[in-house]
C-alpha cells in the first residue's frame, strides 16, 4: 500500500514558466514532508521541507505547500530552468517514527 | 568533507552468492539508513538505524541484514542474493534533533546485479 503518492510520471515545462509538482498521502500521522531532486547516476538531494504546523515553505524559486486537510502537497519551481530537470520526490514521515516514506518520483523536463 | 561514501560502486552477483554493501558516514549522524531504488517503485526503506546498537526494519527488509557497530558505519548484507534484489541502493544519514530526524543526506548509490 502505497502511503505516499506521486501520480504524475513525468512533466514537461517550458523554461521560465512554473513547475508544480504533485505529491498526495495517505496517513494522518505524517507531519514533516522533504522534496528531493535526483539526477542521474548521483545520489537526491534535499530540497526543501515542511512541517505540519506550516501551510507554506519558501526557499528562492522553490515554495513547497502543504494542505493537510487534503492530505496534498506540491512544490512550485519559478522560474523554471534547464538545470532543474532531474527526478523529483516527496517524502513523509511521522513524529517520532525515524522511517522516511518516499514515493515514486516525478521526472520534470524543463524545455529551451 | 566526504559526506556519505558507499562502496562498491557496481556489483554483478551469481544468484546465492553473498556480499556486503559498505556505508560510512563522516557527520557524526545517529540516523542511518538504507533504501533501494526500482523503477516505477521509488525509494523503498530497507532497514535503519538510530544509534550503534539499534537497528530497526524498513518497508522491504526481507533478505538483507544490518548491524550497526559504530557510529560512523552501517553495512548492508546479502545473505544469498536473489535476482528480485536487483537494485540501486542508497544510504542515507541525519541527525537527530529533538528525536526526530531532519535533513537526509544521500550517498552517491550502488548498483546492484543479480545474474
Amino acid at each position: 500500500d502505497q502511503q505516499v503518492k506521486q501520480n504524475s510520471p513525468s512533466l514537461s515545462v517550458q523554461e521560465g514558466r512554473i513547475s508544480i509538482l504533485n505529491c498526495d498521502y495517505t496517513n494522518s500521522m505524517f507531519d514533516y514532508f522533504l522534496w528531493y531532486k535526483k539526477y542521474p547516476a548521483e545520489g537526491p538531494t534535499f530540497l526543501i521541507s515542511i512541517s505540519s504546523i506550516k501551510d507554506k515553505n519558501e526557499d528562492g524559486r522553490f515554495t513547497v505547500f502543504l494542505n493537510k486537510s487534503a492530505k496534498h502537497l506540491s512544490l512550485h519551481i519559478v522560474p523554471s530552468q534547464p538545470g532543474d530537470s532531474a527526478v523529483y520526490f516527496c517524502a513523509a514521515s511521522g513524529s517520532g517514527t525515524y522511517k522516511y516514506i518516499f514515493g515514486t518520483g516525478t521526472r520534470l523536463k524543463v524545455l529551451a | 568533507n566526504a559526506g556519505v561514501t558507499q562502496t562498491p560502486k557496481f556489483q554483478v552477483l551469481k544468484t546465492g552468492q553473498s556480499m556486503t554493501l559498505q556505508c560510512a558516514q563522516d557527520m557524526n549522524h545517529e540516523y542511518m539508513s538504507w533504501y533501494r531504488q526500482d523503477p516505477g517503485m521509488g525509494l523503498r526503506l530497507i532497514h535503519y538505524s538510530v544509534g550503534a546498537g539499534i537497528t530497526d526494519q524498513g518497508e522491504v527488509p526481507n533478505g538483507y541484514n544490518v548491524s550497526r557497530s559504530t557510529t560512523e558505519d552501517f553495512p548492508l548484507r546479502l545473505l544469498s542474493a536473489a535476482p528480485s534484489q536487483t537494485s540501486v541502493y542508497f544510504c542515507a544519514s541525519s541527525s537527530l534533533t529533538g528525536g526526530d530526524t531532519g535533513e537526509l543526506f544521500f550517498g552517491e548509490g550502488s548498483r546492484l546485479t543479480v545474474l
